[in-house]
């Protein structure tokens, strides 16, 4: 009953260090996301996967880069991390691409960058 | 630009009343509209959605209302129950955008025995 698994669930990260968040979904869906949360705002999102295959920008996509490795599995990438990118990252999945289905989130990976 | 807004950061609520939680877009194009909500160290769940062609719709305690003309939306929870203190966000999309959200910055809600 795992769902959207997250890891690392903390990171600490120095300036220009790169790094990959990991997301891996159990629930056999078609598209996955990754979204940011900073304090005092919603979810933005990053990059998503609309289906295996395909990867799309977001909202905020610059100085990430992403894969979708397989159906179960979409990675987020930071080159060169800022402390911009200080931040709570949440993974998620949905069945399909369309409006009336819910996303399924992961429990988030809060990085830090000194 | 926020395109979506709830205005309000906190909401306090005793037991067993009403607990409201408000919610303003802007974008006109949006076509379908969420919430989710949140306890600390852990992902959003979904809680219950709306499509633009509604004005209500109800889930056990759980009711959303739609008023598309105020481009206005607001989440009832009847009764408040402790297990209720959460933070709440609403988040909308368009028909071509479809899974792409755009939430709003979330309401903390505490409700009180």
């Amino acid at each position: 009953n795992a769902g959207v698994t997250q890891t690392p669930k903390f990171q600490v990260l120095k300036t220009g260090q790169s790094m990959t968040l990991q997301c891996a979904q159990d629930m056999n869906h078609n598209s996955m996301y990754w979204y940011r949360q900073d304090p005092g705002m919603g979810l933005r999102l990053i990059y998503y996967s609309a289906s295996e295959g395909t990867t799309d920008k977001g909202e905020v996509p610059n100085g990430y880069n992403v894969s979708r490795l397989n159906k179960r599995e979409f990675s987020l990438r930071l080159e060169s991390a800022a402390p911009s990118q200080t931040s709570v990252y949440f993974c998620a999945s949905s069945e399909i691409w369309v409006g009336n289905q819910p996303q399924h989130f992961g429990d988030g990976t809060r990085l830090s960058i000194l | 630009d926020q395109q979506v807004k709830q205005n309000s950061p906190s909401l306090s609520v005793q037991e067993g009343r009403i607990s409201i939680l408000n919610c303003d877009y802007t974008n006109s194009m949006f076509d379908y509209f969420l919430w989710y909500k949140k306890y600390p160290a852990e992902g959003p769940t979904f809680l219950i959605s709306i499509s633009s062609i509604k004005d209500k719709n109800e889930d056990g305690r759980f009711t959303v209302f739609l008023n598309k003309s105020a481009k206005h939306l607001s989440l009832h929870i009847v009764p408040s129950q402790p297990g209720d203190s959460a933070v709440y966000f609403c988040a909308a999309s368009e028909i071509q955008g479809a899974q792409k959200l755009v939430f709003g910055q979330g309401t903390r809600l505490t409700i009180n025995p």
